[in-house]
Parts: C-alpha cells; sequence; structure tokens
C-alpha cells in the first residue's frame, strides 16, 4: 500500500516564525502536492512538484514556497507564518501517467495553528 | 471558484438508505474522481471515471458521469454507519499528466444507526 507520511498532526506556532512541513512518500511516486483545507473552500492547492528539484506554482502560492530535493520528500515552508495561514495542509503523491490523470494518495494532514 | 461543486452540502440519512451526491463543474475535464474524508483525516480515493465513460461501479458505488451536463453523480447503496464522512469530488482538465485536481467543497454525509 502506498504510504504518505507527515510530520506533525497537529503544530502550533507563533506570527512571524518560519514554519517547516514535511511529507514523505514510500512509493517512489513523481508527482506531489501541498494542499490547505478550510471549511467553506475546500481543498485548495498551493505548489506541486513532478520531479526533484521542480515546482509549479498552485492555486494560491503566496506566502508559501517549497522544496524537493529528493523523490520521496516533499517539504512545504512558511517563510514568516501569518494568522490566516492557520489551516488543514495535506499532502499527497501520485505517479507520472499519461494524458489521464491518475489517483493521488493523501497524508493524514497537518493542522497548523498559528497565533 | 471552485471546478466542482457538490450538492447537497449535507445529507443525513439512516442505515441501508441509499445516498446520493451530486457534483457540477464548469469546463471540459479529462476525467472525474470521488474522494472520501473521514473527520479530521486525510483524504481517500474512491473511484475514478474518465470523460468518454458514463458510468462506474466499485462495491457499493456508482457514480455517472454526463458530461454534456457536465455534472456527475456518486451512489453508495446500502448506506452503513461507517460510512458517514465527507465526499469531494475532483476534476482534472488539461493535457498535463501531472495529475492536477481541482476539488469541490464536498457533502457530508451523515449515516444513523
Amino acid at each position: 500500500d502506498v504510504k504518505v507520511t507527515q510530520s506533525s498532526r497537529y503544530l502550533v506556532k507563533r506570527t512571524g516564525e518560519k514554519v517547516f512541513l514535511e511529507c514523505v512518500q514510500d512509493m517512489d511516486h513523481e508527482n506531489m502536492f501541498w494542499y490547505r483545507q478550510d471549511p467553506g473552500l475546500g481543498l485548495r492547492l498551493i505548489y506541486f512538484s513532478y520531479d526533484v528539484k521542480m515546482k509549479e506554482k498552485g492555486d494560491i502560492p503566496e506566502g508559501y514556497s517549497v522544496s524537493r530535493e529528493k523523490k520521496e520528500r516533499f517539504s512545504l515552508i512558511l517563510e514568516s507564518a501569518s494568522t490566516n495561514q492557520t489551516s488543514m495542509y495535506l499532502c499527497a503523491s501520485s505517479p507520472m501517467g499519461t494524458s489521464w490523470a491518475n489517483e493521488q494518495f493523501f497524508g493524514p494532514g497537518t493542522r497548523l495553528t498559528v497565533l | 471558484s471552485q471546478q466542482g461543486e457538490e450538492d447537497p452540502q449535507a445529507l443525513s440519512i439512516q442505515e441501508g438508505e441509499n445516498a446520493t451526491m451530486n457534483c457540477s463543474y464548469k469546463t471540459s475535464i479529462n476525467n472525474l474522481q470521488w474522494y472520501r474524508q473521514n473527520s479530521g483525516r486525510g483524504l481517500v480515493h474512491l473511484i475514478l471515471i474518465r470523460s468518454n465513460e458514463r458510468e462506474k461501479h466499485s462495491g457499493r458505488l456508482r457514480v455517472t458521469l454526463d458530461t454534456s451536463k457536465k455534472s456527475s453523480s456518486l451512489l453508495i447503496t446500502a448506506s452503513r454507519a461507517a460510512d458517514t464522512a465527507s465526499y469531494f469530488c475532483a476534476t482534472v482538465t488539461g493535457g498535463t499528466s501531472y495529475g492536477k485536481l481541482t476539488f469541490g467543497q464536498g457533502t457530508i454525509l451523515t449515516v444513523h444507526p
């Protein structure tokens, strides 16, 4: 079974702190994604990566950056956390497909609170 | 705005009944996927239907796709209390193989024992 793990289930940080959220997948997937989930807004894509050292902006990249130094690991970085970044963060991975996208496999999520 | 919009936003039924959730979208798609999320957890993929398919089954799940109406429905038959969760549709558009999904806001399903 595909396993996607995230470094923390719950995280509390202060405004202005630099925050790292880590995601690791064990199925050699090429694609990895970071989403945030907020009530009434569903899941919104922050960044994704289709290869090591490659990254693409999603729909809401402002205030975030990412790093993919190894194929299995995709990190989301909040350079200076703000209260409006309080949210549930979900990481996902998928294999490289053809023109038909494959299912995504999700981690358990990190609930981040910024005070 | 979200590509996929689910309807209803919340659904409450008794165990054994069928549950139907609908999803509408705005632009042409490559495929449409349904996911389930148990409270406070990650999403689990349920079923994928391609744009050239009209119906697909997986166990107690039946998904239909009407590309002319830009809509899909998810039917859960003989529901169980364990089906209580949020259900999301997600669409894939464009010609890349990256698998970029656009999610709707979800339907909260409650199944009472």
